[in-house]
């Protein structure tokens, strides 16, 4: 079956600008993620979605939103872009079992803000 | 303070030799996931270990799950060049809004020839 599938692959913004990435979850998975991942954070949780429903919240400023369509596909949108937002963004969707038992994140989306 | 501790962060080996990479929290995890990160993709997940004292094996990779269920291993019997990559631990906790799957910063391990 398709795994997770994100779009674009990669991105160049200008400060001040906004995004909006996507992502398609594997099929029959309700529970997408979304993560940024940098050099120096490594790893970090922006949001989960469950059922078109954010069931739960990294700590990361208002500017970050997501949204999930009753297809399971999920969007990511990032306003007023600053420098510091230039990270690799990854999808990552969990079935049945949920995220105890693991995630399948997508190739992700490299975002670089110039 | 990171929450999920990895070291070492950096490891440079030959091919053939053995090497440990540890995971290490003072807070209980309901279970504890690795995952292998190749540059340019996502990270692909390894194995999942939910049991305190639970080892797996997958080929000649050990994981083993700590007694108190704080901390793991990851054993590499054996490396080849194909091992190369980032290992990456993540710890998933229940939170009030739900299950946090939290990540250490990961093991860059090269294998060389």
């Amino acid at each position: 079956k398709a795994g997770v599938t994100q779009t674009p692959r990669y991105l160049i913004k200008t400060r001040g600008q906004q995004v909006t990435l996507s992502c398609s979850p594997i099929s029959g998975h309700r529970s997408v993620s979304w993560y940024q991942q940098t050099p120096g954070q490594g790893l970090q949780f922006l949001f989960e979605y469950f059922s078109e429903t954010q069931r739960n919240k990294g700590n990361f400023p208002g500017r970050f939103s997501g949204r999930q369509f009753s297809n399971s596909r999920s969007e990511m949108n990032v306003s007023t872009l600053e420098l510091g937002d230039s990270a690799l963004y990854l999808c990552a969707s969990s079935g049945q079992g949920g995220i105890s038992y693991g995630y399948t994140f997508g190739s992700g989306t490299r975002l670089t803000v110039v | 303070t990171q929450l999920l501790e990895q070291s070492p962060q950096f490891l440079s080996i030959q091919e053939g030799e053995n090497l440990t990479v540890y995971c290490n929290s003072s807070s209980v995890f309901s279970s504890l996931q690795w995952y292998r990160q190749e540059p340019g993709e996502g990270p692909v997940l390894l194995v999942t270990v939910v049991t305190g004292g639970e080892v797996k094996k997958l080929k000649r990779l050990t994981f083993q799950f700590g007694d108190a269920r704080k901390d793991s291993s990851l054993h590499i019997t054996a490396a080849q060049t194909g091992d190369t990559g980032l290992y990456l631990c993540a710890g998933a906790r229940r939170q009030q809004a739900g299950t946090a799957l939290i990540f250490g910063k990961g093991t860059t391990l090269s294998v060389s020839s």
